[in-house]
Parts: C-alpha cells; sequence; structure tokens
C-alpha cells in the first residue's frame, strides 16, 4: 500500500523557519517526481514545487521562490521542503503528492498544517 | 504563467442528475488536465488524469474529455457520495496551476 507521511508542521513567527518532511512507503520512491501543494484555510490548492526522481529538474511557484527549497534523499525514501522567510500567506495545510502517469497527482499525504502567527 | 479558470464556481443538483463541471486554460495545455475530488478535512483524490483516463479505482460514472483550452468533468448519476469540492490542474507548463475549485452541494 503506497503511504505519504508528512512531518515537520506547526506555529512559526513571521521571518521564522521550517522543514517538511513526507516519508514514502509501498512505492519504488527513486522512480517518482514528487510535488508540495499547499492549501491555505478555507481556500483552493496551490501547487508549491516539483522534484524529477534524479533531481534533475526543480520548480517552483513564484510565491515562494527563493525562500523555499525543496530536496529528496531517495536512499531514505524522503521528500523534504525548507522554508524559510515565512510570511502570513504562507499559512496552510502542506501535502507532498506524486506525479503518476501523464503528471496526474496520484497519491497524497494527509497534510501537515503550517501556522505562521506572531 | 497558464491560467486556469473552473466554471461554476458552485453548483446545486441533486442525486441522480448529471452534472458538468468545465475548466478553461489560458493557453493550449494539450491533454496535460487532470481532475480531483476533495472533501472537508481530507486531501484530494485524482479522478481523471489526462483529461480523458479514469485512474483506477473511480467509478465509470466520471468521466473528462477535451484537448487544447477547454476541458470537461462530468458525473453522469450523481450518488451522495460525490458532493464535494472538484479542481483541475494543468501539468503542461510550470507553474502546475490548479482552477479555483467548483463546491458541489
Amino acid at each position: 500500500e503506497v503511504q505519504l507521511v508528512e512531518s515537520g508542521g506547526g506555529l512559526v513567527k513571521p521571518g521564522g523557519s521550517l522543514r517538511l518532511s513526507c516519508a514514502a512507503s509501498g512505492i519504488t520512491f527513486n522512480i517518482y517526481s514528487m510535488n508540495w501543494v499547499r492549501q491555505a484555510p478555507g481556500k483552493g490548492l496551490e501547487w508549491v514545487s516539483f522534484i524529477s526522481s534524479s533531481n534533475s529538474y526543480i520548480y517552483y511557484a513564484d510565491s515562494v521562490k527563493g525562500r523555499f527549497t525543496v530536496s529528496r534523499e531517495n536512499a531514505k525514501n524522503s521528500l523534504y521542503l525548507q522554508m524559510n522567510s515565512l510570511r502570513a500567506e504562507d499559512t496552510a495545510v502542506y501535502y507532498c503528492a506524486r506525479s503518476g502517469r501523464s503528471g496526474g497527482l496520484d497519491y497524497w499525504g494527509q497534510g501537515t498544517l503550517v501556522t505562521v502567527s506572531s | 504563467d497558464i491560467q486556469m479558470t473552473q466554471s461554476p464556481s458552485s453548483l446545486s443538483a441533486s442525486v441522480g442528475d448529471r452534472v458538468t463541471i468545465t475548466c478553461r486554460a489560458s493557453q493550449t495545455i494539450s491533454s496535460s488536465l487532470h481532475w480531483f475530488q476533495q472533501k472537508p478535512g481530507k486531501a484530494p483524490k485524482l479522478l481523471i488524469y489526462g483529461a480523458s483516463t479514469l485512474q483506477s479505482g473511480v467509478p465509470s460514472r466520471f468521466s473528462g474529455s477535451g484537448s487544447g483550452t477547454d476541458f470537461t468533468l462530468t458525473i453522469s448519476s450523481l450518488q451522495p457520495e460525490d458532493f464535494a469540492t472538484y479542481y483541475c490542474q494543468q501539468t503542461f507548463s510550470t507553474p502546475h496551476t490548479f482552477g479555483q475549485g467548483t463546491k458541489l452541494e
């Protein structure tokens, strides 16, 4: 059974940093591209970042470029999102999701809540 | 950036109804369009990928069509468990933008 489990969320002050993790199991992690998607309270989905299976391609939404860094450790079946210079508008549930066939995000974690507030 | 516009934003329907949701891209995205269903407090679930391919395990009452800039998600006979919010997403080019969502109630 495929499982993606996010962790690392919490309350952080504006300007602070947080590192999210996503642990994958039940899949051959190193052959799949991965994504981070977020959802602010009561709002829609926002794509945040993409990383290809071998780290060759990395992309970010303009809203996080220069502040967030995505990485992966295939040997540990893990995906990460380093978030720096956090702002109130970064408050959201953050999901990791696998890119399946044709690019559709076919497996999602349960999400981890990040709250940026003083 | 490619903008994705869904219509309607909300839709009132009844069990047994045929429902259609539209997603329009601001430029051509070939068939790089995917549909998701999300229920409150839950992660999104992939329904359709590549504009028209049903994800494994998804009931056949869901179908998708379109290519280029105009896409539709159709639920042929609405079931009680289908009341949710639906999103489209394009993966033709980054940023991989989502539509704003359609709440089915």
